[in-house]
């Protein structure tokens, strides 16, 4: 199994500003996922990063807004950009494990935008 | 697109066996897997369905019929650590998961 790290933990923000969050893979690893989960909801998948590629955008996600970036094999980032109260959420990351039906998840980002 | 159903809370008692639905609408997919989170935590992976039929792993089985466009996860002998969210999730390729609504379990004593 992959241990996966995310900073920050949890973070408020004001509206109009923009958050970094980092995702750290203990090992290297092909695909990076990020998701989007509200309190209480499902998970929503924002985006698949690849090294080496551009990310890969679901519908209803757009690179202005969730920038993100993949510099190696075991790290990633994503921006919240120019964020509102809507985008207040759980943001996790994620990564392909040894198997392919498996994911594992990083303990996710608690976002509040005021 | 693709879209997943579960009922939001099941309630149960220790040591009891507890089945919880999924259906789904999609226009293909590679399997059906099943994820379990607590509250505050990450989700973890449970099980995955590949082909029709029941896996089992432990105390959880899954179960997937694709002429029914239907899913199952099987609790067995609960225990309290057992309540949590589950959620199952279609793999559509190249590992993308689509989730679906999640099903709330709580275990009583």
């Amino acid at each position: 199994s992959a241990v996966i790290s995310q900073k920050p933990s949890r973070d408020i923000c004001q509206r109009g500003t923009s958050l970094t969050i980092q995702c750290q893979v203990d090992s290297q690893v092909t695909m990076m996922f990020w998701y989007r989960q509200q309190p209480g909801q499902s998970l929503t998948l924002i985006a698949t990063a690849n090294q080496g590629s551009e990310a890969t955008y679901e519908s209803g996600f757009v690179i202005d807004k969730f920038p993100i970036s993949r510099p190696n094999l075991t790290f990633s980032t994503l921006t919240v950009s120019n964020m509102s109260p809507e985008d207040s959420s759980i943001y996790l990351c994620s990564v392909d494990g040894l198997f392919q039906e498996t994911q594992y998840f990083g303990p996710g980002t608690r976002l509040l935008v005021l | 697109g693709q879209s997943l159903e579960q009922p939001s809370e099941v309630t149960a008692v220790e040591g009891a066996i507890v089945q919880i639905n999924c259906t789904y609408q999609t226009s293909g997919f590679y399997g059906l897997s099943w994820y379990q989170q607590h509250d505050g935590g990450a989700p973890t992976f449970l099980s995955y369905n590949a082909l029709d039929g029941l896996e089992e792993t432990g105390r959880f089985s899954s179960f997937l019929s694709r002429s029914d466009s239907y899913g199952y996860l099987l609790l067995q002998e609960l225990q309290m650590k057992d309540s949590a969210s589950y959620f199952c999730a279609l793999n559509t390729g190249f590992q993308k998961l689509v989730f679906g609504t999640g099903t709330r379990l709580l275990v009583s004593p």
